[in-house]
Parts: structure tokens; sequence; C-alpha cells
């Protein structure tokens, strides 16, 4: 079982429409969550982070937490051919004076059709 | 612009050759991080500086791969004796180290092609 995991896709949407990008996750211990936008041949840009259960809103996306699911979510509204990307979910536990570890997903390649 | 750099953006090298990148953090940010990543893949962790420290490797860097941070300011990724398998994009991230808030941003990648 992978650490982290994301329906690779193509996820296609109408223009206009809510998209919806699904993580689960299998450490338990793991305190952060994070979905980065990549466009093809580009590096990940930051889109949301969350940290608590719950509904988080930031413009036009709502990043969506339960750990006791062990599942991140992204719901994009009002989505626009720019949106059209590869959404990377990536989970975080903190090592204290070690630092912190980043385990990605394989990304779910989003499609946004005019 | 203030975010993070890397140097070269592309590199194209044959078979047994040795190449180094560069990568300079965000200027306030005490954490770096290198990834490497392949195509359809998610990002890999390699390895992980604290100011000069490198704090966690992982199994995927081989005796082949190297890095530096020598004044906990910017650093070198090295690949030894590269192999076709070594061709991919390698992110460097850095972070201010907020405990478990800290974010990491990437810098634009090098893409590496061995030949």
């Amino acid at each position: 079982q992978k650490e982290v995991e994301q329906n690779s896709g193509p996820l296609s949407v109408p223009e206009g429409a809510i998209a919806s990008l699904n993580c689960t996750y299998s450490d338990r211990v793991s305190q952060s969550f994070f979905w980065y936008r990549q466009y093809s041949g580009k590096s990940p840009e930051l889109i949301m982070s969350i940290y608590s259960n719950g509904d988080k809103e930031d413009g036009r996306f709502t990043a969506q937490l339960n750990k006791a699911s062990q599942y991140v979510s992204l719901l994009i509204r009002d989505s626009q051919p720019s949106d059209s990307a590869t959404y990377l979910c990536a989970v975080n536990r903190w090592l204290g004076n070690a630092g912190n570890m980043l385990t990605f997903g394989g990304g779910t390649r989003l499609m946004v059709k005019p | 612009d203030t975010g993070v750099s890397q140097d070269p953006r592309h590199k194209i090298t044959k078979r047994g050759q040795n190449v180094t990148f560069r990568c300079d953090p965000i200027s306030e940010h005490n954490r770096l991080y290198w990834y490497r990543q392949t195509l359809g893949q998610g990002p890999e962790f390699l390895t992980y500086f604290q100011n000069e420290a490198q704090l966690e490797k992982s199994r995927l860097l081989s005796d082949r791969f190297s890095a530096e941070r020598p004044k906990g300011s910017f650093s070198t990724l090295e690949i030894q004796r590269t192999e076709q398998g070594d061709s991919a994009m390698y992110l460097c991230a850095s972070s201010s180290g907020q405990g478990v808030t800290d974010t990491q941003y990437f810098g634009p990648g090098t893409r590496l092609t061995v030949l």
C-alpha cells in the first residue's frame, strides 16, 4: 500500500463545474496536509494547507480533512480551463529537530473543458 | 524575485559523467530539501538540511549522490557517474521551520537528461 494515494485520472469536468480531488494516507501520525498544483513541465505550486479536521476555504478552493478516515480532499468551484493541471496531495510528519517529511501522492490530472 | 531558485534549469549529459546542481532557498528559510520527480509520479524525498547540517537522507540517495549546504545558504546536489535511470526533474524546496505548520516552497527544478 502506498503511503499517499490519489486517483491518477484524468478527471474531466466542464468549465464552471465543481472538481473534487481525493487523497488517502496511511500514516496515522501525519499532522499537516498540503495540496500543490503542477502544470506540465513546471514545479509544484502550493494551493492549500490544512491541519485540523473540517473544511478550509480559500477563494474557489476548499480543502477538507478527516483524520479518522485518513482522507483529504480538494474542491475547486467554478472550474476554469486554467485549472487544468496535476494536483499533488502531500502529507507531512513533523520529526521535531529532524525537521519534517513530506510524502507525495502520484497526483491527479484535472482537465477542465471549455 | 525572492523565491527559490535553481541552476541550471536543464542539463543534458552522457552516461558516466558527473553533474552538479545548485539551489538558492528563500533568504530567511533555514530548511532546505531536495526531491526527485520522474514522469507521472509525485516528488520523492532525497535529503534535507537544517542550516548547514544534513539531518535526513532517503535510501534513494545512493553513494553516487552527495549534497552539501556549506554555509547554511545555497545547496549543491552532485551526481557522480550518471546513469540513464537518473534522468528526472530535481526539485529543491525551502521552509522556515515553523513546526507542524511548516510549509515547503519549491524552486523551478532542474531537468536532467542522461543519454
